[in-house]
């Protein structure tokens, strides 16, 4: 059973204007999201986070929303760089003693065109 | 080091050999965890490591699979006889703490492995 979700495999957009990138999620023991992004033959990157007790953080050109009730999160890239093009995958720890445990969606590759 | 160092990053192995993959962690981190990633999917939950001790072994699929960790730094995952669905990147992370919402973990570049 998948807890973490992204529904879009990928997703396709032009330079200079808005990628969002959604994510859902169904274990509402979960506190804190991340989203990370991963080039093709490395390691997955620390992109920006959100805690529960918020709806929204920003970061440069990266936002990530979070609306709790219904158990949904996105990303948004704007304006959108060729160097944006990536994996992104969102993930989501749960709080208490197992708080180290990050569940992962499965990604949505990202393509930003020239 | 710099970053969360891993080897081998690319493994080839016939069915039913042992294999051994190791993660050098950011110095200074106490945590470290072991991810894998099979083909079109997300990264799956192996083991936590909370300096020498693993709390959380709950992801190993299965007794072929297990993990170490010595002097609170390197740790080896080992799986024996592997199998075909054992292909998959095999990738270890590390933080400052294990617990915390601010503690950001680290990826490295994976291990790479290939049953045939």
């Amino acid at each position: 059973d998948q807890q973490v979700k992204q529904n879009s495999p990928s997703l396709s957009v032009q330079e200079g204007r808005i990628s969002i990138l959604n994510c859902d999620y169904t274990n509402s023991m979960f506190d804190y999201f991340l989203w990370y992004k991963k080039y093709p033959a490395e390691g997955p990157t620390f992109l920006i986070s959100i805690s529960s007790i918020k709806d929204k953080n920003e970061d440069g050109r990266f936002t990530v929303f979070l609306n709790k009730s219904a158990k949904h999160l996105s990303l948004h890239i704007v304006p959108s760089q060729p160097g944006d093009s990536a994996v992104y995958f969102c993930a989501a720890r749960p709080g208490g003693g197992s708080n180290y445990k990050l569940t992962f969606g499965k990604g949505t590759l990202l393509t930003v065109n020239p | 080091g710099a970053g969360v160092s891993q080897s081998p990053s690319n493994k080839v192995t016939e069915k039913g050999k042992d294999v051994e993959l190791r993660c050098d962690p950011i110095s200074g981190h106490t945590a470290l965890y072991w991810y894998r990633q099979s083909l079109g999917q997300g990264l799956e939950f192996l083991i936590y490591f909370q300096g020498n001790s693993a709390p959380d072994k709950s992801g190993l699929p299965s007794d072929r699979f297990s993990a170490e960790r010595t002097g609170g730094s390197v740790s080896t995952l080992t799986i024996q006889r592997t199998q075909q669905e054992d292909s998959a990147v095999y990738l270890c992370a590390s933080s400052l703490g294990g617990q915390g919402a601010g503690n950001t973990i680290y990826f490295g570049e994976g291990s790479w492995l290939t049953v045939v």
